[in-house]
Order: structure tokens, then C-alpha cells, then sequence
């Protein structure tokens, strides 16, 4: 069973538009996520994490958004340039468990029109 | 560039081959993983290393072998693989192993003919 749900397989926004990307959880032990975006031929990079501890965290254009309560966090990012066409992934860990590392979701695959 | 060197980008064998994939990290860390990334599925852990031992091994089949000879330098040894091991291999490395930010290689795309 799939720990960490990206139930949008694809999303296309106007450049200069806001893009929302969802990430849903089922492990409740889960207390950190992270956002990798991933272009085609190369690794994933990390991209901005939070904490449970926070509801928010902001780096630029990038903004992640935790609900804990919903087992659900977003990452926005505003505004949309075509630069940030890219597959991302959402993922989590249950650090304050130990040895645990990350589970990943399916991805979102972004596309920003120009 | 990430720190995280995978070599070969591209790898195209038989069944009966036997292949190394190779990973090498200069960041300074102390944990190494595997993964598997295939069409439509999550990224799948294979593999961890961490301080040079195997700390976890994702119920992966034998035919997958790693190694991981010093913290910088970690292998995946292939050997009688089907072609539904095709798929694109990811090499990463984190500070420790409780998982801070992982970085990852760009990726060796297999292909089992």
C-alpha cells in the first residue's frame, strides 16, 4: 500500500499562473517531507522541506503547505515559469523513528505554458 | 552537477550478462542508497548503506547485488536479470541515514534485452 499519494499524475498552468502540487500520507509517523523535482535524463534535486512542527515553509517562489490533521501537504509555487516544467515528487520520513528513509510518491508531471 | 557521479548513464544487457552499475559520492556522507525508478510507479528503495554497512535491503531479488566498499563508492552488481528489470536505476546519498535532504545521481537507464 502506497505510504505517500500524488493522485494528480499531470498538471499544465500559464506561465506566470500559480501551480499546486498535492501530496497525501498515510503513516502517521511521518514528521518531515520533503519536494524533489526531477527534469527528464537527470536525478531528482531537492527542492524545500518541512518539519511537522510547521504548517508553512517559503524559499522564493516555492511555498510547501502541511496539514497535519488532513495528512496532506501542497507545494505552490507562484508565479509559474516554463523553466519549472519538471516531474515532482513528493516524499516523507519518519525521523523521530529512526533508520527510516525516504518513501516517495508516483510524481506530478508540470507543465508550464508559455 | 550534485555531488553524485553514476556511471553508465546508459546500460543495455542481456539476460544472461553479468553488469556493474557504479556510484560515487564526494559530498562527505554517510549513508548511500539504491533506488528503482520504473514507469508509473514511485521510486522504490532498494538498497541502504550506512558507514559503509547494509542497513536495509527492500526485499529485492538476488539477482541484485550491492556492495559498498568505502562511504564514497557504492556498486550494484547485475547478474541474470529479466526484462522487467528494465527500468531507470538511482543512486543517492544523504548525511546519515535518519534522512536529512537526499542527493541523487542523474541515473543509470537499463535496458534487459
Amino acid at each position: 500500500d502506497q505510504q505517500v499519494k500524488q493522485n494528480s499524475p499531470s498538471l499544465s498552468v500559464q506561465e506566470g499562473r500559480i501551480s499546486i502540487l498535492n501530496c497525501d500520507y498515510t503513516n502517521s509517523m511521518f514528521d518531515y517531507f520533503l519536494w524533489y523535482k526531477k527534469y527528464p535524463a537527470e536525478g531528482p534535486t531537492f527542492l524545500i522541506s518541512i518539519s511537522s512542527i510547521k504548517d508553512k515553509n517559503e524559499d522564493g517562489r516555492f511555498t510547501v503547505f502541511l496539514n497535519k490533521s488532513a495528512k496532506h501537504l501542497s507545494l505552490h509555487i507562484v508565479p509559474s515559469q516554463p523553466g519549472d516544467s519538471a516531474v515532482y515528487f513528493c516524499a516523507a520520513s519518519a525521523r523521530n523513528s529512526g533508520n527510516t528513509p525516504l518513501v516517495f510518491g508516483k510524481g506530478t508531471r508540470l507543465s508550464v505554458i508559455a | 552537477e550534485t555531488g553524485v557521479t553514476q556511471t553508465p548513464r546508459h546500460l543495455v544487457m542481456g539476460m544472461t550478462n553479468k553488469k556493474s552499475l557504479k556510484c560515487e559520492q564526494h559530498l562527505g556522507h554517510n549513508a548511500m542508497y539504491w533506488y528503482k525508478q520504473s514507469a508509473k510507479k514511485p521510486l522504490e528503495l532498494m538498497f541502504v548503506y550506512s558507514l559503509e554497512e547494509r542497513v536495509e535491503n527492500n526485499s529485492v531479488p538476488s539477482r541484485f547485488s550491492p556492495e559498498c566498499p568505502n562511504s564514497s563508492h557504492l556498486f550494484l552488481h547485475l547478474h541474470t536479470l529479466q526484462p522487467e528489470d528494465s527500468a531507470l536505476y538511482l543512486c543517492a546519498s544523504s548525511q546519515d541515514s535518519v534522512n536529512t535532504e537526499a542527493f541523487f545521481g542523474q541515473g543509470t537507464r537499463l535496458t534487459v534485452v
